[in-house]
């Protein structure tokens, strides 16, 4: 299994173009999430979605848009890219059989916004 | 809104010593308390986890207790190793499926 994936690894912008992060689990969860990460600022989260088919914002939505394609895939694309949404973006899933409650994380996606 | 507040920001200890981060939640409802370890460039992986049916939680040289009256959490490292050092992410929850909220981050830095 390769758990969560991450695509791509790094990113960099201008100001105003647009672009998709990719995130794909093999885990069979329900449950996936978008992470961005600052420093001393912890991980925020961006949007979420419980199941296949419904999503709902986190703390840090504005700026952003989620799809969650099917039940591996959920992507998280930035229309109008600003320097503020320099971070690294962690993807994450959890929910499977079982009563795990555990979120696994992707590798990462470090993106600069110029 | 939630929050989960964490401290202390950084910590230092020397090798073999004892090492505690404190964590706390707004949310009442809250009823998962996991940590995360990141180690520098790496993703966040979970080290040990706690429900509020329990007090208190051990696994090894960690363990993690729960007071949900004062809605407050630790995690206890003992007899710290340098491999010990990294960012400490304690976060709250309402359980499977749901979203998490995380606080700041601790790093912790083990000298030999």
């Amino acid at each position: 299994n390769a758990g969560v994936t991450q695509t791509p690894k790094f990113q960099v912008l201008k100001t105003g173009q647009s672009m998709t992060l990719q995130c794909a689990q093999d885990m069979n969860h329900n449950s996936m999430y978008w992470y961005r990460q600052d420093p001393g600022m912890g991980l925020r989260l961006i949007y979420y979605s419980a199941s296949e088919g419904t999503t709902d914002k986190g703390e840090v939505p504005n700026g952003y848009n989620v799809s969650r394609l099917n039940k591996r895939e959920f992507s998280l694309r930035l229309e109008s890219a600003a320097p503020s949404q320099t971070s690294v973006y962690f993807c994450a899933s959890s929910g499977g059989t079982g009563a795990s409650y555990e979120q696994y994380f992707g590798p990462g996606t470090r993106l600069t916004v110029t | 809104g939630e929050n989960v507040e964490q401290h202390p920001s950084t910590l230092s200890v020397q090798e073999g010593d004892s090492a505690v981060i404190k964590c706390t939640y707004s949310d009442s409802a809250s009823n998962y308390f996991p940590w995360y370890k990141q180690e520098l460039g790496k993703r966040p992986q979970l080290i040990i986890d706690i429900r509020s049916n329990v007090g208190e939680k051990k696994d090894q040289r960690i363990a993690v207790t729960l007071n949900k009256t004062a809605k407050h959490f630790s995690l206890h490292i003992t007899e710290t190793q340098p491999e010990d050092s990294a960012v400490y992410f304690c976060a709250a929850g309402r359980g499977n499926t749901d979203k998490l909220i995380f606080g700041t981050g601790t790093r912790l830095q083990v000298f030999p």
